[in-house]
């Protein structure tokens, strides 16, 4: 299986604030990578996949970028709404698998 | 709109059968994939397996052992099955409808979830 590793595992920041999420795959996944946002107590949403194409109604000012097995999601200006939870997930192999998680907090 | 809803029982004791149905609404099960995923409390996202409309399953090999799904494509509604079950398959369960674009996969909607506690 393929692992996946995000860092930090969480932050704090500040709205207006840039902000920027690793995600590490245990081996190469070309760009065959998505990212996640979810809230407390809200199912998960799909806001990047191919690792770079922001989906339909998520805010331009999230970006994805990497390939191989170095990602980031970055965040130009944290808004309110943004503090949740961050996964990426690969979907170059099975058994598609998640990273652990990164917190964005209120600083 | 297309929308997802799980539903099942809430408890099931230890070494029974957790069985959850996803019922699709506002649109068609066919053409696309559809996955089962779930969440211990605090903790992070498992993929457990998906299902195609003409019935073809493919599950994570950490439950292989443990887990069967269906679907019914008159009802609109695919479902999970994991037996043997212990106090570690405690999680919320989510059914997410599973994309794809190119070779690029992707879970693009999701149900709210329903937590399975299990417990004697």
């Amino acid at each position: 299986d393929i692992q996946m590793t995000q860092s930090p595992s969480s932050l704090s920041a500040s709205v207006g604030d840039r902000v920027t999420i690793t995600c590490r795959t245990s081996q190469s996944i070309s760009n065959y990578l998505n990212w996640f946002q979810q809230r407390p107590g809200e199912a998960p949403k799909l806001l990047i996949n191919a690792a770079s194409s922001l989906q339909d109604g998520a805010p331009s000012r999230f970006t994805g970028g990497g390939s191989g097995t170095g990602f980031t999601l970055t965040i130009s200006s944290l808004q309110p709404e943004d503090f949740a939870t961050y996964y990426c997930q690969q979907s170059f192999s099975l058994p598609w698998t998640f990273g652990q998680g990164t917190k964005v907090q209120i600083k | 709109q297309v929308q997802m809803q799980e539903s099942g029982p809430g408890l099931v004791k230890p070494s029974e059968t957790l069985s959850l149905t996803c019922t699709v609404s506002g649109g068609s099960l066919t053409n696309y994939f559809w996955s089962w995923i779930r969440q211990p409390a605090g903790q992070g996202l498992e993929w457990i397996g998906r299902i195609y409309t003409n019935g073809n399953t493919d599950y994570n090999s950490s439950l292989k052992s443990r887990v069967s799904m269906s679907i019914d494509t008159s009802k609109n509604q695919f479902s999970l099955r994991l037996n043997s079950v212990t106090a570690a398959d405690t999680a919320i369960y989510y059914c997410a409808r599973t994309a794809r674009s190119s070779l690029y996969w992707y879970f693009d909607l999701w149900g709210r979830g329903t937590l399975v506690t299990v417990s004697s």
